[in-house]
């Protein structure tokens, strides 16, 4: 069985200061990873996602993340949050040939100016 | 444009009561799926579709049926609704294909059972 655990539950920063949010996941195999944000009253919107080959990718917004096959980690980064960034962040997973997606916790995050 | 369109947006209804949640899907994904998500949990699966006429039972299926009557439509039931399942239900539609896979989500219902 596959779970994922954001650690988490409410991060704050300041305008302009980087950000990590981090995703740990349990897998017997390596999964497929993704970030999701959703924003107030919206649905979930894909950020990024991992399949294979360079550990970091890049998604929407200046977003990126890193997969670490020996910590099983896929934390998202961002060099410099603007307000707009105050969202709930979801990260998930998927088996290969599973299609189906396992969500986090989620990681409120509030970027104060 | 990829669409998910979720009806009805918010609902109040009855313990004991029937309730349905419907989705529709215009990207023409083989797979959809129900989630709900409650503070604490994040999105936890309900039930999911490979496709017309097939259901199956997610994670936390109790109290909760499917039906998947076409490509485009997924509907929730809860044929006795209780206080419990007062949360915000997300219906998604996707397709797995390697790194060319997208899922995407309604904007959700949020169902309030009194």
């Amino acid at each position: 069985a596959q779970s994922v655990t954001q650690p988490d539950a409410r991060v704050t920063v300041s305008e302009g200061a980087s950000l990590q949010l981090r995703c740990k996941y349990s897998s017997s195999v390596t999964p497929y990873l993704f970030w999701y944000v959703q924003y107030p009253r919206q649905g979930l919107q894909l950020l990024l996602k991992y399949y294979s080959g360079d550990p970091v990718v890049q998604g929407v917004n200046g977003f990126e993340a890193e997969f670490s096959k020996s910590n099983s980690s896929f934390h998202l980064r961002k060099a410099s949050v603007h307000w707009s960034d105050s969202a709930v962040y979801f990260c998930a997973v998927s088996m290969p040939n599973y299609n189906v997606l396992y969500f986090g916790s989620g990681t409120k995050l509030t970027v104060e100016p | 444009e990829a669409a998910v369109t979720q009806s009805p947006r918010n609902k109040v209804a009855v313990t004991g009561g029937k309730v349905t949640l419907s989705c529709n899907q215009t990207n023409n994904h083989n797979n959809m799926y129900w989630y709900r998500q409650d503070t604490g949990h994040g999105l936890r699966l309900i039930h999911y579709s490979y496709g017309a006429g097939s259901t199956e039972k997610g994670d936390i299926p109790d109290g909760y049926k499917a039906s998947r009557p076409s490509q485009e439509n997924f509907s929730l039931i809860l044929e006795l609704a209780t206080p419990s399942q007062t949360s915000v239900y997300f219906c998604a539609s996707g397709d797995y294909r390697g790194s060319n896979t997208e899922v995407f989500f309604g904007k959700g219902t949020r169902l309030t059972v009194v």
